[in-house]
């Protein structure tokens, strides 16, 4: 498709049990971003993959959230243990860039996950 | 840390009002503001974007303002129609191009509600 995709759109988990979450970016874009968001919050930035640099994981709130993306394209969250605080809806964007200038961050519609 | 943050959580205007929605940023080095609009349920949608070297942009009956010196960044909306409800989210992108090791930083977000 021509935008983010994210799958799956729901998920459920019981708690301590791992999860992983997909991104498709659009084609071409070199930059990925992770976001979380609870219900009612902003976007909490996650992690942020940029062509072959290594990532930036500062916004990974425990060592139990860990991200990969393969061959600069498909990437994927996983939560190790999952814990109920975990349930949020995490989202995904990717971005291109022109030249020196920076560009808006296209979204997915997101994942949500519910740790029961 | 340095953070966007937005004035008001919730604002309610008569359909067809113009709305003005704003935020504070406190990154003077943040030099690419994107406001977005989310309705429930969904991904960010971008709205429209300005860069530092600017102080305003148009764009189809959205404004937005930039005033460096007060660190501030505001959304206007005309004649406000009932599918403009949704939260708004301002962000910045700050440092180098390409973000660097910077993801996008965005605020807890307005709850626009646009009353018949």
């Amino acid at each position: 498709g021509a935008g983010v995709s994210q799958s799956p759109s729901n998920k459920v988990t019981e708690k301590g049990k791992d999860v992983e979450l997909r991104c498709d970016p659009i084609s071409g874009h070199t930059a990925l971003y992770w976001y979380r968001q609870s219900l009612g919050q902003g976007l909490e930035f996650l992690i942020y993959f940029q062509g072959n640099s290594a990532p930036d994981k500062s916004g990974l709130p425990s060592d139990r959230f860990s991200a990969e993306r393969t061959g600069g394209s498909v990437s994927t969250l996983t939560i190790q243990r999952t814990q109920q605080e975990d349930s949020a809806v995490y989202l995904c964007a990717s971005k291109t860039h022109r030249g020196l200038m920076n560009t808006e961050a296209f979204f997915g519609q997101g994942t949500r996950l519910t740790v029961v | 840390g340095e953070s966007v943050g937005l004035h008001l959580p919730t604002l309610s205007v008569q359909e067809g009002d113009n709305s003005i929605i704003n935020c504070a940023y406190s990154n003077s080095a943040s030099d690419y503001f994107i406001w977005y609009k989310q309705e429930s349920g969904k991904g960010p949608q971008f709205i429209i974007d300005i860069r530092s070297n600017m102080d305003k942009r148009q764009g189809q009956r959205v404004t937005v303002l930039l005033n460096k010196t007060v660190k501030h960044l505001s959304l206007q909306i005309a004649a406000t129609q009932p599918g403009d409800s949704a939260v708004y989210f301002c962000a910045e992108n700050r440092g180098k191009s390409g973000g660097g090791a910077d993801g996008l930083t965005f605020g807890k977000g307005t709850h626009l509600i646009i009353q018949p």
